[in-house]
């Protein structure tokens, strides 16, 4: 089954303690991203990879690292989490980093609540 | 669940009649819109999408349209279903610039009343 996975779908944690959120997609897909949806203001994204070991900043990259070794997996790393960071995360992937007129498919989400 | 937006304007039909859903976008140089459904729990899903060369498209049971002039697209679902009960966000994209971020609107709820 084509889809996107996301670990640990449920995380408590303190203020200062390392954290990564795994993401793995089983389409070959190019292009990968992450996004935190909050409420009232909708998914925004933090970092995007349109390959292998390409990467760069989405609108609200502040606090988050990511990394793209393999095409298949797109880690978020928070290396010193804040309450700020607490929210609703969600990995998304895409076929072709040449076109936007691809739809993009999410993982089930990362509720993340930072104490 | 995992839905996000406790205040979301919410939309309520009755099974078996249409729904239409509207959303304002802000960027006149967005040149791709999208319709995503969230259900509880889960991460949102696509439903159709549109170009801005185009006016209307249509999928099964459901329709979108997008007026550029007012910026306004809707997407309509026919005969609309419980199962259809879920977040409904319309997504642009701005025009090309390689970063495909997605602008997702705060979302509207459906409620389906059987």
């Amino acid at each position: 089954e084509a889809q996107v996975t996301q670990n640990p779908r449920y995380l408590i944690t303190v203020t200062g303690k390392k954290l990564t959120v795994t993401c793995s997609q089983n389409m070959n897909h190019e292009y990968m991203s992450w996004y935190r949806q909050d409420p009232g203001l909708g998914l925004r994204q933090i970092y995007y990879s349109m390959n292998v070991e390409v990467t760069d900043k989405g609108d609200v990259p502040e606090g988050y690292k990511v990394s793209r070794k393999e095409k298949r997996n797109f880690p978020l790393i928070l290396e010193s989490p804040s309450p700020n960071q607490t929210s609703l995360y969600f990995c998304a992937s895409s076929n072709s980093g040449t076109s936007p007129y691809n739809e993009q498919f999410f993982g089930p989400g990362t509720r993340l609540t930072v104490l | 669940g995992e839905n996000v937006g406790l205040h979301l304007p919410t939309l309520s039909v009755q099974e078996g009649d249409n729904s239409i859903i509207n959303c304002a976008y802000s960027n006149s140089a967005s040149d791709y819109f999208i319709w995503y459904k969230q259900e509880s729990g889960k991460g949102p899903q696509f439903i159709i999408d549109i170009r801005s060369n185009m006016d209307k498209r249509q999928g099964q049971r459901v329709t979108v349209l997008l007026n550029k002039t007012v910026k306004h697209l809707s997407l309509q679902i026919a005969a609309t279903q419980p199962g259809d009960s879920a977040v409904y966000f319309c997504a642009e994209n701005p025009q090309w610039t390689g970063r495909r971020a997605l602008t997702f609107g705060s979302g509207t709820r459906l409620q389906v009343q059987p």
